[in-house]
């Protein structure tokens, strides 16, 4: 159980354009989203927390309007990188948690390079 | 401040040789503390959740530990494929459940 899926695991754009990545709680239904960045050899850094059908919460530094973030369903959230920029290239990872549990389960993360 | 940190950065051991990694938090009170397993190139993989000083879980080759300071998981005779980063996180008492502070990860390579 607690399976969270994300698509597509990987995705090159030219600079400039715009890119999607979604996140699926497969087998349970997520109250609450996360969206991670992580760059090579570090750890987590959280950008921002999505609840169904609310805005999402974003981190310090973190801009709203580069990183757009919709939990349109208790199963899935998205991560829109608008017009995005080689600085943008990173691992992207999503998770989930259900009402009440502490635990968030991880996807599998989207490899992100903007050329 | 809240902050979570992890020894060794990094640690190396034959295969069967037993050790501990270590993980020290600083919270106001701890609601829960989670171990998870990234493999390079993966997301995270949850392991344990542990909610009190004394709680002991266990997995396989995997045994997390919990006091009031600090959070230990011990790896009895490991293998080759136990090789991953290991990551402590903590949830704080009076936050929102949604706010968990991951600690930097201890890389452990098991070699044959």
């Amino acid at each position: 159980g607690a399976v969270v899926s994300q698509h597509p695991s990987w995705v090159i754009c030219k600079s400039g354009t715009s890119v999607k990545i979604e996140c699926r709680s497969l087998d349970f239904q997520a109250t609450t989203m996360f969206w991670y960045r992580q760059f090579p050899k570090q750890s987590l850094m959280l950008m921002a927390t999505s609840n169904e059908g609310s805005k999402a919460t974003y981190e310090q530094g973190v801009e709203k309007d580069k990183f757009l973030i919709n939990h349109a369903s208790l199963t899935l959230s998205t991560l829109t990188v608008t017009s995005a920029h080689p600085e943008d290239s990173s691992f992207y990872i999503c998770s989930a948690r259900y009402f009440f549990q502490s635990e968030q389960f991880f996807g599998p993360g989207t490899r992100l390079t903007v050329l | 401040e809240d902050q979570v940190t992890q020894s060794p950065e990094a640690l190396r051991l034959q295969e069967g040789e037993s050790s501990s990694l270590n993980c020290s938090y600083t919270v106001s009170g701890l609601r829960g503390l989670f171990w998870y397993r990234q493999d390079p190139g993966k997301g995270p993989e949850f392991l344990f959740t542990l909610y009190s000083a004394g709680e002991e879980k266990e997995k396989e080759r995997l045994k997390a530990t919990l006091t009031k300071k600090e959070s230990f998981l011990h790896i009895t005779a490991p293998k080759p494929e136990d090789s991953a980063t290991y990551l402590c996180a903590v949830q704080a008492r009076g936050t929102s459940y949604d706010k968990v502070i991951f600690g930097p990860g201890t890389s452990l390579s098991v070699i044959p």
